[in-house]
This record gives C-alpha cells, sequence and structure tokens, in this order.
C-alpha cells in the first residue's frame, strides 16, 4: 500500500523551480524515498532517490527533512517536457515492488 | 544499451478470452515485474521474477499469472478477460534493487 501523500496537481511556470512535496509521515528507518515521473501514456521513469542525505543528480534535487517524514522534489528549471504525473515512493531494498501512489500532477505553463 | 522492450503495444480482446504479454528486459537484468495501471486504482504492483522465481507477488486474483524464461525474458498471463482487465500493462527490470527501469506498456483492451 502507498505510504506518501502528495497533493494531486500542481502548476509551475518555465524557467522556474518546481518544488513538489511529499509527506512520508510513518516511513522507517530502513525505507528510501524515490520519486519516478510518468509523462502521459509512457512507462515511469526514474529521476532519483535517498534514504537521508540531500541528493542531486543531472535531472532534480531531492531534499529529506531530518526527521524524514517528508521531502521534496525540486526541478531547478521547468520545462514545458517535465509536465508529468510525479510519484514519491517509499519502499525497503529487501523487497524489490514499488507501491505508487496517485502522485503529483504537475503541468509547466510558457 | 537498448532499453525494456513490451509486445504487443496495442491489444484487444473480448470477455472471456486469454491473453499472454510479453516482456524483454535491459540486458544483463535479472529482475523483471509486472504492474497494472488504470485510471480508477493507478499503478498496481502484479508480481515480481527473479531467475525463473516468482518473488513477490501482488494483490491480484490467480487469473494473473506470469512466468520468466532462462534469459530473463518474462510472459504475464491472463485468462478469462474481465472488462475491468482494461489497462496499461507495464513491464519494468532492475539489475539491483536501487531502480526499475520501465517499458513502455501494453495497452488492453477488452471488449
Amino acid at each position: 500500500d502507498a505510504k506518501t501523500t502528495q497533493p494531486t496537481s500542481m502548476d509551475c511556470a518555465e524557467g522556474r523551480a518546481a518544488n513538489l512535496p511529499c509527506n512520508h509521515s510513518t516511513i522507517s528507518g530502513n525505507e528510501y524515498v524515490y520519486w519516478y515521473r510518468q509523462i502521459h501514456s509512457q512507462g515511469p521513469q526514474y529521476i532519483i532517490h535517498g534514504l537521508k542525505n540531500n541528493e542531486t543528480n543531472e535531472m532534480a534535487s531531492l531534499i529529506i527533512t531530518e526527521d524524514r517524514k517528508s521531502s521534496t522534489l525540486i526541478l531547478p528549471h521547468a520545462t514545458l517536457r517535465d509536465t508529468a504525473v510525479y510519484y514519491c515512493i517509499v519502499r525497503v531494498l529487501t523487497g524489490n515492488q514499488f507501491y505508487f501512489g496517485t502522485g503529483t500532477s504537475l503541468t509547466v505553463i510558457p | 544499451k537498448a532499453g525494456v522492450t513490451q509486445t504487443p503495444r496495442y491489444l484487444i480482446k473480448t470477455r472471456g478470452q486469454q491473453v499472454t504479454l510479453s516482456c524483454s528486459p535491459i540486458s544483463g537484468h535479472r529482475s523483471v515485474s509486472w504492474y497494472q495501471q488504470t485510471p480508477g486504482q493507478g499503478l498496481q504492483f502484479l508480481f515480481e521474477y527473479f531467475s525463473e522465481t516468482q518473488r513477490n507477488k501482488g494483490n491480484f486474483p490467480g487469473r494473473f499469472s506470469g512466468r520468466q524464461f532462462s534469459n530473463s525474458r518474462s510472459e504475464m498471463n491472463v485468462s478469462t478477460l474481465e472488462l475491468g482487465d482494461s489497462a496499461l500493462y507495464l513491464c519494468a527490470s532492475s539489475l539491483n534493487k536501487n531502480e526499475q527501469f520501465f517499458g513502455p506498456g501494453t495497452r488492453l483492451t477488452v471488449l
């Protein structure tokens, strides 16, 4: 079962940073936070994951609060191609299944 | 490297029929997972195969089954199709447990 809460939808102006929040207040110590996105009718695409430290890659940054009960995915300069549904997932690495919630539908506006 | 491929991409069946979907993972990936995506239920985990063995299973009826071959290719089968089985079926492969790479999916329509 999904253990995350995300806003249903968000808008972001093109070129601005998109900050997508995720609540995971029941996260366990051995659970990782993952972010995937799904562009319409395509398979989900991996973005980033982390345990407790902030992470950055070429796509995005992941900020995890110190108590690990919430996190924020940051797309530093949103483009129209970033319009997608973004899923925040918590999982333990002992199991390989991902439980997707309802995600946040991000619309980047020109 | 080629990505995860799924065939067919689109399929139309009628109630009561059975269907087999195929997934070829990324070369070297031994884990293959299957998901069902519908507008009402979202993305739901079906099952995972690793080295030809089912390692994890989601909460789906026995009409949904799968298998994995020695070359890691996987198939899933749905028997006695129902209207509610209309969905996008996604396959994902992984090398380790860090990330899964998804295919484009097979869009199944049951009439």
